[in-house]
């Protein structure tokens, strides 16, 4: 069974610091992996996504995340943070032949501050 | 293009009693799924529609829950008799045809069971 672990339920940054959200996945088959947010009272929205091909993806916002086989991991970055991206963030992947259901991390508040 | 909306945004039943969610998802759209996040867990595959078709319900909690797909169009989720433990936000997602594509999901809806 494949799985999805996020490491911090809460973040906090600096305006304009470095934005790192961790994510390790599990899977027995080579995965699909994504990254969505949800702003308050919101949907969720699809930030980027790994199919095949190059392993750093670049999404909506600045965001990009690389996927590192060797280590089972599909961190989110931006560069510079900002008040807007205060949010929840998760990772979610897809495995497992002819299945499309989401497995989904346990989510990442991130909180900026001023 | 309107998205997957969802009805109604908000609901309070008492244990015992019947709800009923429903699912617009985006025109064109076959595959329609439902998640659901319990308070404090991560959010959770219940079902994937392929037009009218159940292809898979494996996330489906128990025989409480009962979900249909008219015509392969809206889909409505119905839980009968509702439980405390029922109470979360229930997501609507939709995508076109191809397994590693984006789902686009749904503002959700918040059921609460008193």
């Amino acid at each position: 069974a494949q799985s999805v672990t996020q490491l911090g339920s809460h973040v906090s940054v600096s305006e304009g610091a470095l934005v790192l959200l961790r994510c390790n996945y599990s899977s027995s088959v080579p995965p699909y992996l994504f990254w969505y947010v949800q702003y308050p009272n919101q949907g969720l929205q699809l930030l980027l996504k790994y199919t095949t091909g190059a392993t750093l993806v670049k999404g909506i916002n600045g965001f990009e995340a690389e996927f590192k086989k060797s280590e089972t991991s599909f961190h989110l970055t931006k560069p510079s943070a900002h008040m807007s991206d205060a949010a929840e963030y998760f990772c979610a992947l897809i495995a497992g032949t002819g299945r499309r259901a989401l497995t989904f991390g346990s989510g990442t508040r991130l909180q900026v501050q001023p | 293009e309107a998205g997957v909306t969802q009805f109604p945004s908000h609901s309070v039943i008492e244990k015992g009693q019947t709800v009923t969610l429903r699912c617009d998802p985006i025109s064109g759209h076959d595959n329609l799924y439902w998640y659901r996040r319990v308070m404090g867990k991560e959010i959770k595959f219940l079902l994937h529609f392929v037009k009218e078709s159940k292809q898979d319900e494996s996330g489906m909690p128990n025989n409480r829950f009962l979900a249909e797909r008219t015509g392969g169009t809206y889909s409505t989720l119905k839980v009968q008799p509702a439980e405390l433990e029922d109470s979360g936000v229930y997501f609507c997602a939709s995508s076109p045809g191809v397994r590693q594509e984006t789902q686009y999901f749904g503002p959700g809806t918040r059921l609460l069971v008193l």
